[in-house]
């Protein structure tokens, strides 16, 4: 059973417009949250994270928000640039669990020029 | 520099044959995971190890063995058992808990 669900695919978006990017979990006792990019053929790189005792983590361009009630998060890409297209993996971790992440599948992010 | 280094990025193996995917990190890290990538499925997790001379079974270790008797190499053998092998494979380190993974760059192994 996925317990890290990133339901669209694919998303498409015009260069220096803002890129929203989703994911839902269902396990209550993840506590720590990445988000990860990757090309093809190419290991993920890391890009930025949130642990569960905050909402919101910011860096440059790149924003993560975490609603814990509604065990969803997000991140924003503002403005987005032709380089920022790839896929873009949520993945969670929690206590007891081997300190392994589990991800979605991934979404598939275009920005347009 | 430090990182993690997979070999070979290609692989092509004849089905009935074993073969063995090299991971080696230079970081430090305690604890190595395998992971596997198929369209449409994201990465699930084949084997992980904490500590040298431990490891444990993940979500699709079926078909699949790993050794940890140094705590730089991390080797996933996939053995003939494994019906679908063809997959990019991934490996990833960790030094503790409240960091994320690094991973190599992977190898797509190819059954023909």
């Amino acid at each position: 059973d996925q317990q890290v669900k990133q339901n669209s695919p694919s998303l498409s978006v015009q260069e220096g417009r803002i890129s929203i990017l989703n994911c839902d979990y269902t396990n209550s006792m993840f506590d720590y949250f990445l988000w990860y990019k990757k090309y093809p053929a190419e290991g993920p790189t890391f890009l930025i994270s949130i642990s569960s005792i905050k909402d919101k983590n910011e860096d440059g361009r790149f924003t993560v928000f975490l609603n814990k009630s509604a065990k969803h998060l997000s991140l924003h890409i503002v403005p987005s640039q032709p380089g920022d297209s790839a896929v873009y993996f949520c993945a969670a971790s929690a206590r007891g669990t081997g300190n392994q992440f589990y991800f979605g599948t991934g979404t598939s992010l275009t920005v347009i020029p | 520099d430090g990182g993690i280094t997979q070999s070979p990025k290609y692989l092509f193996r004849k089905e009935g044959q074993n073969v063995t995917l090299s991971c080696e990190q230079n970081l430090n890290h305690d604890a190595m995971y395998w992971y596997r990538q198929d369209p449409g499925q994201g990465l699930r997790l084949i084997y992980y190890s904490q500590i040298v001379n431990d490891f444990q079974k993940g979500d699709i270790a079926e078909g699949y063995s790993v050794s940890r008797e140094k705590k730089e190499s991390f080797p996933l053998t996939v053995t003939s058992a494994q019906k679908n092998p063809t997959a990019f494979y991934l490996c990833a380190s960790r030094p503790s808990r409240n960091y994320g993974y690094t991973f190599g760059s992977g190898t797509r192994l190819t059954v023909v």
